[in-house]
């Protein structure tokens, strides 16, 4: 399996354009989560899915950020209009489940998202 | 609501020599606990995993790391550091009462010739 696949790698952006990051988890995982991880905040969660539904979205930051899972092997996290503190990277990880031996989140490179 | 921390934001070891690396949790179910590798510009890579089984748990690359619920720590350990170590280190733990994943602000592991 080539593991979690996250596009794009780096993107750059203005300031009020919407950015759409891309996630797509390891076959046959039924969990995926996004975190964002930036020096002040450290790694945070902001959601994750089962089965393609969304569980628990308390950490999405505010209203400007949204994520779909329209099916089992693709995600989007949105963020639209983008602001400068969104500058972060972006971490997508996928597992099989939650609690004993399938507790093992597997993540993506990242997306490193700068907003000017 | 579960927290984890780590002591030290930096830790400088040379070649050869032992790596400890601290966390200490709070936590007010039996927890799992994790301990996972960033390199540079990669994602995080899980190295062990405590989930209730031996308290001492082996994970890849040489590393180890002891449950000690009386001292609430899951500290992490090598017997000898590699070059190839160099990286951040995220002590991490959930509660399965809320399935909250809290992860430590890590810690930078410096490794010298």
């Amino acid at each position: 399996d080539a593991g979690v696949i996250q596009s794009p790698r780096h993107e750059v952006t203005e300031m009020g354009q919407e950015v759409t990051l891309r996630c797509k988890p390891i076959s046959g995982h039924d969990y995926l989560f996004w975190y964002r991880q930036t020096m002040m905040r450290g790694l945070e969660l902001l959601i994750y899915f089962n089965n393609n539904v969304p569980i628990d979205d308390s950490g999405m930051p505010e209203d400007r950020f949204s994520a779909k899972m329209p099916n089992a092997s693709f995600s989007t996290l949105k963020i639209q209009p983008s602001e400068p503190r969104d500058s972060a990277v972006y971490f997508c990880a996928s597992s099989l489940g939650l609690g004993g031996p399938a507790d093992t989140q597997y993540f993506g490179p990242g997306t490193r998202l700068t907003v000017l | 609501a579960q927290s984890v921390t780590q002591l030290d934001s930096h830790v400088s070891v040379s070649e050869g020599t032992p790596v400890l690396l601290r966390c200490n949790y709070s936590s007010s179910y039996s927890p799992s606990l994790f301990w996972y590798v960033q390199h540079p510009n990669k994602g995080l890579q899980l190295l062990l995993k405590y989930t209730s089984a031996a308290t001492l748990v082996k994970g890849i690359n040489g590393f180890e790391a002891e449950f000690k619920k009386s001292e609430t720590s899951f500290h992490l350990t090598k017997p000898s550091a590699h070059m190839s170590d160099a990286a951040e280190y995220f002590c991490v733990v959930r509660d399965y009462n809320n399935n909250d994943m809290r992860f430590g602000a890590g810690t930078r592991l410096t490794v010298k010739p």
